[in-house]
This record gives structure tokens, C-alpha cells and sequence, in this order.
């Protein structure tokens, strides 16, 4: 079966320090999103990409780069992490293909600022 | 472009109530539907999809309804569990994904 790999699993950063996260799937999925989850709260897109080297801006995109090298990884770069910021970092996959397959998501990635 | 709604931030209600999480969507597009729910500290994990055939689907006590004349896909269950308690996410998918703000069901014993 496939899956979604996101690292790191946590990661704790300075303010100001630019931090990458990263996605992995072997679904051969066409689409990748990334989407930040502050506590308690609703899921809110920051990039998506449709294929290797397509970048599509989300609702949250500033102080966010993103980069899709290949077909299979979708990096997520913090130009400059905030003081006291924390938020779960969710990635996403789906057929472009095939609407009816629901998107599936990585496990996420828990990052604290200090 | 395409959007979801989902109008209950939070809905409360005690154990063994019926439950109705309420998702219109807009769409230029006849759009696939679904469900997820997301417990504490877990990714969102897909509850249900819309079938292209009319069929109602169903999945751990819960179903939903397609309903295009009113673009609706109302989540229902007849009687609320406390494992309930989640975050539920409807979804849109024509080209790209769409995401509605969530409702926190929040089940009382």
C-alpha cells in the first residue's frame, strides 16, 4: 500500500531561522498540498502544485515557499519563523485523474518556535 | 472558483442524540464530496465519499446525502457516540481539493 511521509515529525526552531519541511508519496498521485493547522482550529491551504514544478499559491502563501522537484516530494520552506509560533503543517496527495479518490494526508509535521 | 461551507463551528449534543453536521458546497462543476474526521492529535482521515450513482454511503454509523438540487452533503448519524468527539472536515474535489472550515462535534455523556 502507499503512503505519505512527512519529516520532520516534530521540529523546533529559532525565530527568524528558515526551516524546510518535506513530503514523500508513492501513490504516483498528481497533486500535493500543503496545509497549516493551528490548535483547535480549521485546515488553511498555503500551496498547492498539480505537477513536478507547478506551484499554485494558497490563502496562507506569505512567508512561505514551496517546491516540487519531483512527482513524488513537495517541500514546504518557512522563509522566517515567527517567535512563539506553533502549528501542526499538514501534507496532502490526490489523482488529478480521478475526482472520486479522496486526498490522503501525511501524518504532519509539529513545529514550535522559540 | 469552488468553495464548501460548513455554518456550525461547534456542535454539542449528549450521547445518543441523532447528529446532522451541516456542508453545502458551490461548484461550476458536478464536484465529488466527502467526509473526514480528524481525533486529537491525528492527521484527517477520510469518513465518506459521494457515489456518482445516487447510492447512500456509509461508514461507522454515519451516512450522507448528496443532494445537487440544493448542493448539499449533510453528515448524519442517528445516535451520537462519545468517540464521536472530532473535528469533521467536508471536502469538494472537481480539479483541485476544497476544504470547508470544520465543525467540532463535542458529544456529552
Amino acid at each position: 500500500g502507499g503512503i505519505i511521509t512527512q519529516t520532520p515529525k516534530f521540529l523546533i526552531g529559532q525565530e527568524g531561522q528558515k526551516l524546510t519541511l518535506k513530503c514523500q508519496q508513492n501513490f504516483n498521485h498528481d497533486t500535493m498540498y500543503w496545509y497549516r493547522q493551528d490548535s483547535g482550529k480549521g485546515l488553511r491551504l498555503i500551496y498547492y502544485s498539480i505537477t513536478e514544478n507547478d506551484l499554485q499559491k494558497g490563502d496562507l502563501s506569505e512567508g512561505y515557499d514551496a517546491s516540487r522537484e519531483k512527482k513524488s516530494s513537495f517541500s514546504l520552506t518557512v522563509t522566517s519563523a515567527q517567535k512563539n509560533e506553533m502549528a501542526v503543517f499538514l501534507c496532502a496527495s490526490s489523482s488529478r485523474q480521478d475526482n472520486n479518490q479522496a486526498p490522503l494526508f501525511g501524518e504532519g509535521t509539529r513545529l514550535s518556535v522559540l | 472558483g469552488d468553495s464548501v461551507t460548513q455554518t456550525e463551528g461547534l456542535v454539542t449534543l449528549t450521547e445518543g442524540l441523532p447528529v446532522m453536521l451541516n456542508c453545502t458546497y458551490q461548484s461550476t462543476y458536478s464536484p465529488f464530496l466527502f467526509w473526514y474526521v480528524q481525533h486529537l492529535n491525528e492527521a484527517p482521515k477520510l469518513l465518506l465519499k459521494s457515489f456518482t450513482d445516487n447510492k447512500r454511503p456509509e461508514h461507522q454509523g454515519f451516512h450522507a446525502t448528496l443532494h445537487k438540487s440544493s448542493s448539499s452533503f449533510h453528515l448524519q448519524k442517528s445516535s451520537a457516540q462519545l468517540s464521536d468527539s472530532a473535528l469533521y472536515y467536508c471536502a469538494s474535489n472537481t480539479n483541485k481539493v476544497v476544504f470547508g472550515t470544520g465543525t467540532r462535534l463535542q458529544v456529552l455523556p
